[in-house]
C-alpha cells in the first residue's frame, strides 16, 4: 500500500498560468478530499467526492479553482490563472467510507508556488 | 466542532515516555477525539483516536478522561522520527469535512 500519492511534489507557475495538481487516492477508499494549508490560514478544507461524486466544495475559492475525479483511481485540482496568493501546500486526502470510517490519510502535498 | 487546547511544545529524549495533554472542556457526546501529528514537508499523519474508552494501537496509547473533558497521547520509547507537530481535533461522526488543526503541540525529541 503506497498510500496517498500527489504529483507533482512540486510545482512553480508564473501570474496567469494555470496549474493541474494530481491525486491517487488509496485503492478502496471511497472518499477523496483536498485541502491546501499556508502558515497563515493553516489547514483549509477545499472539496471532497465520495464514490467520485462532488459531495460538498464549500470551501473551493469560487473562481479558477475546479476539482474532478473521472475515476476511482484518480483526482484533479485544477487552477486557472494562478495567483500569488493560489501559493500554498495542496494536500489530498482519502478515507475508506466518510461518515463511518473517518480516518484521513494525506499525501505529501504538492507545493505550488506562483512568481 | 469544539475547540480543543494543547501546549505549544514539549520536549523529550530517545526511550523516554511522553504524555501530550489535550483539554476539550466543552466537548459534545457524539464527539470524537482524533490525533493526527505532521512533519515538515509531509501531510498529517493520523495517530489514533477514541470516544469514550482508552484506545492502544502501534503509534501511540489514547487516555480519555471519565468526564471526556481531557485526554492524554501517550508515546512509548520515542524516537528521533516521533518528532512532529502534534494535534488534538474533535470531529462528529459524519460531520463536516472541514478539519480545524490549531497550533498543535511541536514535540522535540532529542538523542
Amino acid at each position: 500500500n503506497a498510500g496517498v500519492i500527489q504529483t507533482p511534489r512540486h510545482k512553480v507557475t508564473g501570474k496567469g498560468q494555470e496549474a493541474t495538481l494530481w491525486c491517487e487516492p488509496i485503492s478502496g477508499h471511497s472518499a477523496v478530499f483536498w485541502y491546501r494549508q499556508t502558515i497563515v490560514q493553516g489547514l483549509e478544507f477545499l472539496t471532497y467526492f465520495r464514490n467520485q461524486a462532488p459531495i460538498d466544495d464549500s470551501g473551493m475559492p469560487k473562481e479558477r479553482f475546479s476539482a474532478q475525479m473521472p475515476n476511482q483511481s484518480h483526482s484533479t485540482l485544477k487552477i486557472q490563472s494562478t495567483q500569488p496568493q493560489d501559493s500554498a501546500v495542496y494536500l489530498c486526502a482519502s478515507s475508506l467510507d466518510w461518515g463511518r470510517a473517518e480516518t484521513l490519510y494525506f499525501g505529501s502535498g504538492t507545493r505550488l508556488t506562483v512568481l | 466542532d469544539a475547540k480543543t487546547t494543547q501546549p505549544d511544545s514539549m520536549e523529550s529524549t530517545e526511550g523516554e515516555t511522553v504524555h501530550l495533554p489535550c483539554s476539550h472542556a466543552t466537548i459534545s457526546g457524539n464527539e470524537y477525539i482524533y490525533w493526527y501529528r505532521q512533519v515538515p514537508l509531509q501531510g498529517p499523519e493520523y495517530v489514533t483516536h477514541g470516544l469514550q474508552q482508552n484506545t492502544t494501537n502501534s503509534m501511540a496509547f489514547l487516555a480519555i478522561a471519565s468526564d471526556r473533558k481531557s485526554s492524554t497521547l501517550i508515546l512509548t520509547h520515542v524516537s528521533l522520527r516521533d518528532a512532529a507537530v502534534y494535534h488534538c481535533i474533535l470531529r462528529v461522526q459524519g460531520g463536516s469535512a472541514k478539519l480545524i488543526f490549531g497550533e498543535g503541540t511541536k514535540l522535540t525529541v532529542s538523542s
